[in-house]
C-alpha cells in the first residue's frame, strides 16, 4: 500500500519564479494538506483540500495557492518566489470524517530559492 | 507567536535511559494532540496521540502524560533505544480551525546513545 508521494524530491528555482509541487495521497484517502517545514523548525500548515477546493488556510499569502483533482491527487504552487521560501513542502492526507486527525505524511519536496 | 512551545530543543539519552520531551500551549481551544516522529529524509509519522479528557495514554514504550490544568503535556520513551533517535514534534489542533490544521512545536532532536 503506497504512501503519500511528492514530486520533485529536490528543486532549486531562483527568485522570482514559480514553482509547482506535486503530492499523491494515500490510498483511501480524501483530503490533502500541505505544510512549510523551514530549516530547524517545525511544519507550518498552509491549506486544506478537500472535494477539489481549499477548506482551510494558514497564514500564507495569496502567492501560495493549491489544486485538488478528482483523483484526489494535489498541487501547490508558488509565485514569486523569495528567498524565504527555501523549506521542505510536505504533503499529508487523511480521510475527512472518523480519524480526520491523522495525517500521514509523504517525504517532502526540498525547495532551494537562489 | 508560537502556539506550542516545546523543549528542550536537544536530548541526548543513554541505550535503556528515559527520555522525557515537555510542551506547552495557551489556547484552550486545542482538543487533540498528536506527537510525531521524523527521521532524516522523511515526513513526520503519527506516533502517538491524546485528547483533553484523558490525563495519560500509553502506546508500547511511549507514554503520553497530559495536565489540562496546566496545559503542559509531555511525551515519555521507556527503555531508549539508538533507533529511536530521531527529531520529535508536539502538535496540537482544534476543530475551529479545522483537524488538518497542527499547530507544531519546533522539534527535539533526540540521540540516544548505545
Amino acid at each position: 500500500d503506497a504512501g503519500v508521494t511528492q514530486s520533485p524530491t529536490h528543486l532549486i528555482k531562483t527568485r522570482g519564479q514559480q514553482v509547482t509541487l506535486r503530492c499523491s495521497p494515500k490510498s483511501g484517502h480524501d483530503t490533502v494538506s500541505w505544510y512549510q517545514q523551514a530549516l530547524g523548525q517545525g511544519p507550518q500548515f498552509i491549506f486544506q483540500y478537500y472535494e477539489e477546493e481549499e477548506r482551510q488556510r494558514g497564514n500564507f499569502p495569496d502567492r501560495f495557492s493549491g489544486h485538488q483533482f478528482p483523483n484526489y491527487s494535489s498541487e501547490l504552487n508558488v509565485n514569486a518566489l523569495l528567498l524565504g521560501d527555501s523549506a521542505l513542502y510536505l504533503c499529508a492526507s487523511s480521510l475527512v470524517g472518523f480519524g480526520a486527525n491523522v495525517l500521514t505524511f509523504g517525504a517532502g519536496s526540498r525547495l532551494t530559492v537562489l | 507567536q508560537q502556539q506550542v512551545k516545546q523543549s528542550p530543543q536537544s536530548l541526548i539519552v543513554q541505550k535503556g535511559g528515559i527520555s522525557i520531551i515537555n510542551c506547552a500551549y495557551e489556547n484552550t481551544a486545542f482538543d487533540y494532540f498528536p506527537w510525531y516522529q521524523q527521521f532524516p529524509g522523511k515526513g513526520p509519522a503519527l506516533l502517538i496521540a491524546i485528547r483533553p479528557d484523558v490525563s495519560e495514554k500509553k502506546e508500547g514504550r511511549f507514554t503520553i502524560s497530559f495536565n489540562k490544568s496546566a496545559k503542559q503535556f509531555s511525551l515519555h520513551i521507556m527503555d531508549s533505544q539508538p533507533g529511536d533517535s530521531a527529531t520529535y514534534f508536539c502538535a496540537a489542533s482544534m476543530r475551529q480551525t479545522g483537524a488538518n490544521n497542527l499547530f507544531f512545536g519546533t522539534g527535539t532532536r533526540l540521540t540516544v546513545i548505545p
